[in-house]
């Protein structure tokens, strides 16, 4: 089965940095992505890891460790915009394509 | 830059109608899937389709839904019978080729369905 845990809601402020949060229990792995959705808008697409370590795009980072089944988005210099769901997702390994199993996402409020 | 889109962006229904929901994927881009998001809840993969035929579906996509790509550019999602429990927001997404950059899905804009 497939288990994506992410909490729920996070606070911070403009300026500020937030790590967020991602651990999964997968039978199958091939890669972990971040989106960001704003309400009412469709997921877009932030980052990617498949390999373990650190990957920075930007005032946004994601880190991998597969041992722990283990990630976090790091979103730097927080600005009002950044105020928005972010889903942790997994890749099935077994799909055709890029089946993704979402998280329940952590909605990020920035506040001034 | 490409982009998915999807019509309509919010249709209203009554239980037990049959809905079409309509997604043009990015045009050089192989896969296509639906996935589903109820309102304040995860989103939920329904269905991946790739060389003219269902590669996998979830639990969720029952005998109710079907998918289709009648010609070059469209893919649909139909549900036959509406239920109250269907109502959400329908993204389609579509992928490139194997090796293309990530392989990470381009979302559209999605179709809210209410069902009465």
């Amino acid at each position: 089965g497939q288990n994506i845990d992410q909490p729920t809601e996070m606070t911070a402020t403009e300026g500020a940095i937030v790590q967020i949060n991602c651990t999964y229990q997968t039978s199958g792995f091939n890669g972990l992505f971040w989106y960001q959705q704003h309400a009412g808008e469709a997921p877009t697409f932030l980052s990617y890891n498949v390999l373990d370590g650190l990957e920075e795009k930007g005032r946004f980072s994601s880190f991998l460790s597969r041992s722990k089944g283990y990630s976090y988005l790091l979103l730097k210099e927080l600005q009002m915009k950044d105020s928005a769901s972010y889903l942790c997702a997994v890749s099935d390994p077994r799909a055709a394509g890029n089946k993704l199993t979402f998280g329940g996402g952590t909605r990020v409020l920035v506040k001034p | 830059e490409p982009e998915v889109t999807q019509t309509p962006s919010h249709q209203v229904t009554q239980m037990g109608q049959e809905v079409i929901l309509r997604c043009v994927p990015i045009s050089n881009h192989l896969y296509f899937y639906w996935y589903r998001q109820i309102l304040g809840q995860k989103v939920e993969f329904l269905v991946s389709f790739y060389n003219n035929e269902i590669s996998e579906k979830s639990e969720i996509f029952d005998d109710q839904f079907s998918v289709e790509r009648p010609d070059g550019s469209n893919f649909t999602l139909k549900i036959r019978s509406t239920k109250l429990e269907d109502s959400a927001m329908y993204f389609c997404a579509s992928s490139g080729p194997p090796g293309e950059n990530t392989g990470e899905l381009f979302f559209g804009e999605g179709s809210r369905l209410t069902v009465l």
